[in-house]
C-alpha cells in the first residue's frame, strides 16, 4: 500500500511570484506520481506524470515537478503564477499493482493574489 | 468526444432517501472507476470496472452501495438509505484499454450530493 502526503493545505501567493506545492510519497514498491489541478465545480485535469526515465517531468500550464527518490518527494513548481492558477491541486501515486487506482494526498489550496 | 459526463451535477436528498448517479465514460474506454471526495480531501477509491465486469470494491463501498456497468458503457452508482456522512462528490473517470497507469485516464466533473 501507498500513501501520499501534501504538507500544506493551503498556499497564498502573489501574482507572478513563484510556488512550490510539496507532497511526500511512501510505498513499498515503485510507484508512478502524478500532479491533478481542480477548479471550483470541476473534475480533476491531470497537470503532469512521472513514470520513469528524467525526474524532472514538465506539464501543462508552465509547471514541473521534480522526483527524488531519495527524499521519497515529487514537489509541484512554477515559477511565475497567474491569477487563473487559483485552485487545489492533488498529488496522487499508483503503483504497477494498483492500475487505475489512485492514492490521492489531500490537496493544497493555491490562493493567487494581484 | 465530449469527454466522460456524470449526471446530475448536484442532488440534494433527505436522509433515508436512495438515490442513483450516471456516468457516460469517453466512447472507446474500457475501464471506468468511481472515486468520493469529500470536504478538504482527496478522492478515495471506490471501484472499477473494465467493460461491464467490476474488478475491484474498496472497502469504502458499504453495503448500501452498488454500481452497474451492465452493458460495458455507462455506469450507475446507487446509494441507498442515505446517511449524511454521504454527503460528498461522486467523481468517475475512464481510461482506454490497454491502459498504462494515467495514461489517456479522464475524469468527469462530478456529482455532488447533499444529505439533509
Amino acid at each position: 500500500a501507498q500513501s501520499v502526503t501534501q504538507l500544506d493545505s493551503q498556499v497564498p501567493v502573489f501574482e507572478e511570484a513563484p510556488v512550490e506545492l510539496r507532497c511526500n510519497y511512501s510505498s513499498s514498491v515503485s510507484v508512478y506520481l502524478f500532479w491533478y489541478v481542480q477548479y471550483p465545480n470541476q473534475g480533476l485535469q491531470l497537470l503532469l506524470k512521472y513514470l520513469s526515465g528524467s525526474t524532472l517531468v514538465k506539464g501543462i500550464n508552465g509547471f514541473e515537478a521534480e522526483f527524488n527518490k531519495s527524499q521519497t518527494s515529487f514537489h509541484l513548481r512554477k515559477p511565475s503564477v497567474h491569477i487563473s492558477d487559483t485552485a487545489e491541486y492533488f498529488c496522487a501515486a499508483a503503483t504497477t499493482d494498483s492500475w487505475g487506482k489512485f492514492q490521492f494526498g489531500a490537496g493544497t489550496q493555491v490562493v493567487v493574489t494581484p | 468526444d465530449t469527454g466522460v459526463s456524470q449526471d446530475p451535477r448536484h442532488k440534494i436528498t433527505k436522509r433515508g432517501q436512495n438515490v442513483t448517479f450516471r456516468c457516460d465514460p469517453i466512447s472507446e474506454h474500457n475501464r471506468l472507476y468511481w472515486y468520493r471526495q469529500t470536504l478538504g480531501q482527496g478522492p478515495e477509491f471506490l471501484t472499477y470496472f473494465q467493460n461491464e465486469a467490476q474488478l475491484e470494491k474498496s472497502r469504502l463501498l458499504s453495503d448500501r452501495f452498488s454500481a452497474e456497468r451492465p452493458k460495458g458503457s455507462f455506469s450507475t452508482l446507487e446509494i441507498q438509505r442515505t446517511e449524511q456522512g454521504d454527503s460528498a462528490m461522486y467523481l468517475c473517470a475512464s481510461s482506454p484499454q490497454p491502459d498504462r497507469v494515467g495514461y489517456g485516464y479522464t475524469f468527469g466533473s462530478g456529482t455532488r450530493l447533499t444529505v439533509v
